[in-house]
């Protein structure tokens, strides 16, 4: 079956450093990948997507990479601060021709830990 | 940018009742709403697609005689949890989209159900 896992449960940095969280994803299917971001209490929130085409794609302090060959996904925070913890997901979509759901399968997560 | 609204946020309920919670997108047209549902410290998990005018399809596993998903309007999404008890309090959190490909997920800021 479809799996979505993260290897870090909890990532703790220091304010100023870079933060890398990985996602691994077993489909190959999968063509259109979501890194979202979560605080306690609140909706998933949207920080960078990529489809299959790229291998990387970099947003303000975000950049995503993509390596398609090992089935993997990573999120990289330039300078993070206070601000950027919370439980960071990584989000897949299948290809629309497959006849299987057109949602987002989610990974398990990994809480970021800004330590001031 | 695109604002999905849940309501309520919160709600404390006992045992045997009944709990609708709405799911609005208040800027665009939402042809397609998603609802997931998220036990403390764990990842989402898509408990039913629902698209404006038709039925809901449900995921493996989710009773849909106990979930009841409407999708009257382009614009509202209701799940009514019936009959509720202590092992359905969760985070449930909806989702909506654009009609088209490629339109991205907004996702509301969840409702927390407390069944005593």
């Amino acid at each position: 079956g479809e799996s979505v896992g993260l290897h870090l449960p909890t990532l703790s940095v220091q304010e100023g450093d870079n933060s890398i969280i990985n996602c691994a994803y077993s489909n190959s299917a999968s063509d259109y990948f979501i890194w979202y971001k979560q605080e306690s209490g609140k909706g998933p929130q949207f920080i960078i997507d990529i489809r299959s085409n790229m291998d990387k794609r970099q947003g303000q302090r975000v950049t995503v990479l993509l390596n398609k060959t090992v089935k993997h996904l990573s999120l990289q925070i330039a300078a993070t601060q206070p601000g950027d913890s919370a439980v960071y997901f990584c989000a897949l979509k299948r290809r629309p021709m497959d006849t299987g759901r057109r949602a987002l399968t989610f990974g398990s997560g990994t809480r970021l830990q800004v330590q001031p | 940018g695109a604002v999905v609204s849940q309501h309520p946020s919160w709600v404390i309920c006992k045992s045997g009742t009944s709990v609708k919670i709405e799911c609005r997108s208040l800027d665009f047209q939402a042809t397609t709403m998603f609802w997931y549902r998220q036990f403390p410290k764990q990842s989402l998990m898509l408990m039913a697609t629902s698209n404006e005018g038709s039925k809901a399809t449900y995921e493996q596993g989710v009773e849909k005689d106990k979930f009841l998903i409407n999708h009257a309007s382009l614009t509202l999404s209701t799940l009514t949890v019936t009959s509720a008890h202590p092992e359905d309090s969760s985070f449930y959190i909806c989702s909506a989209r654009r009609q088209g490909a490629g339109q991205p997920q907004h996702f509301g800021d969840g409702t927390r159900l407390s069944i005593l």
